[in-house]
């Protein structure tokens, strides 16, 4: 099951930056916080994970609270192809550990 | 790198054949496969972890019978919908893991199959 909880849907103005919480108070101390989106009709597409730290790459910024009992991903400037579906996931960092998604966010990004 | 094709894209069937669907990696060896199913406006649903060479594991409520998965080889899995009904209409997603020894392990997704039976 999954152990996320995030709004369903979320409005960003295009060239603002997008900012998606998610929470997940019942994580464990291994498990990392994974996020990925999905574009209508394709496949999800990984964005970032972390265990405690920031983590920064080409697409986002991942922010993890202290506590580790939520986080907030941040697309810096978002696009009108940003718009798509984003999940934000918890688990094992280990390849037989499967991904089990919640509903997830709607992010439609507004010209 | 780590690039997941899907074949077909899309399929349109009569109700009561079976459809094999294919899951490769096409850049690295995947260790570890699993299947989704995605509903309309729903979220993707994680039916069964493919490991290779062994048996696959289904989540609960998942007919073994029905889905079956063979990953025969690290670069190779397939999803057989036998017998299909319009029920079975779905759009069915594979993934692969890369093998151990980088700390990252994120799933590599495949475009996604369009089923559709008639």
């Amino acid at each position: 099951d999954a152990k996320t909880t995030q709004p369903t849907s979320m409005d960003c103005a295009e060239g603002r930056a997008a900012n998606l919480p998610c929470n997940h108070s019942t994580i464990s101390g291994n498990e990392y916080v994974y996020w990925y989106r999905q574009i209508h009709s394709q496949g999800p597409q990984y964005i970032i994970h972390g265990l405690k730290n920031n983590e920064t790459n080409e697409m986002a910024s991942l922010i993890i609270t202290e506590d580790r009992k939520s986080s907030t991903l941040i697309l810096p400037h978002a696009t009108l192809r940003d718009t798509a579906v984003y999940y934000c996931i918890v688990r094992v960092a280990n390849t037989g550990n499967q991904f089990y998604f919640g509903t997830g966010t709607s992010l439609t990004v507004i010209p | 790198g780590a690039v997941v094709s899907q074949h077909p894209s899309r399929v349109i069937c009569k109700s009561g054949t079976s459809v094999k669907i294919e899951c490769r990696s096409l850049d690295f060896q995947a260790t570890t496969m699993f299947w989704y199913r995605q509903f309309p406006k729903q979220s993707l649903m994680l039916m069964a972890t493919s490991n290779e060479g062994s048996k696959a594991t289904y989540e609960q409520g998942v007919e073994k019978d029905k889905f079956l998965i063979n990953h025969a080889s690290l670069t190779l899995s397939t999803l057989t919908v036998t017998s299909a009904h319009p029920e079975d209409s779905s759009f069915y997603i594979c993934s692969a893991s890369r093998g151990s020894g980088v700390s990252r392990n994120e799933q590599f997704f495949g475009p996604g199959t369009r089923l559709t039976v008639l």
